[in-house]
């Protein structure tokens, strides 16, 4: 079947550093992504979006890169902080729902 | 940005018994909302789409009389757990449409962690 997936169940990164985390899909059809932060016990945040006709959109220390030719997107914290630590979701938009990939941790060591 | 709101945080019941969760949308209206269940160190998995006025959708392998959701007005959607068992135990987030555009994100609530003793 069709799936939203991440490549890293964890990813450790020293403060500091950048980060990468990947995710990938495969459904040719889907036209809109985000990526959500999720901390311990809450609901998840928006972080970025970006829709089908774009390659790269940022926001603050955050990018968000999509290949349509490998149905691959990846998120990048530029300068990751420790409160950055967190699950990281990619969402998939079907029609008006959102599926989400299995999700990645990031732990940010001080 | 929109908010959505949902009630209780946390609840604790014994087996058997019903659960109610709300989730409200705060200063927006919302047609649709949408229940996911999530495990721990898990994905969101969709449960159900909310339609207000009408039916709710469930994907598939959700019970619909397990999980009983009503819609009943622009604002409020709530998701009942009924006849609860330890395996119930679970953290639900609710969700709605920030619009009616094809390219609009979802907002959350914070969440509700359910546990079943």
């Amino acid at each position: 079947g069709e799936s939203v997936g991440l490549h890293l169940p964890t990813l450790s990164v020293q403060e500091g550093d950048n980060s990468i985390i990947n995710c990938a899909y495969s459904n040719s059809a889907s036209d809109y992504f985000i990526w959500y932060k999720q901390e311990s016990g809450k609901g998840p945040q928006f972080i970025i979006d970006i829709r089908s006709n774009m390659d790269k959109r940022q926001g603050q220390r955050v990018t968000v890169l999509l290949n349509k030719t490998v149905k691959h997107l990846s998120l990048q914290i530029a300068a990751t902080q420790p409160g950055d630590s967190a699950v990281y979701f990619c969402a998939e938009k079907r029609g008006n729902q959102f599926y989400f990939g299995t999700g990645t941790s990031l732990t940010v060591i001080p | 940005g929109a908010v959505v709101s949902q009630h209780p945080s946390w609840v604790i019941c014994k087996s058997g018994t019903s659960v109610k969760i709300e989730c409200r949308s705060l200063d927006f209206q919302a047609t649709t909302m949408f229940w996911y269940r999530q495990f721990p160190k898990q994905s969101l998995m969709l449960m159900a789409t909310s339609n207000e006025g009408s039916k709710a959708t469930y994907e598939q392998g959700v019970e619909k009389d397990k999980f009983l959701i009503n819609h009943a007005s622009l604002t409020l959607s709530t998701l009942t757990v009924t006849s609860a068992h330890p395996e119930d135990s679970s953290f639900y987030i609710c969700s709605a449409p920030g619009g009616q555009g094809r390219n609009t994100e979802a907002f959350f609530g914070q969440g509700t962690r359910l546990t079943v003793v």
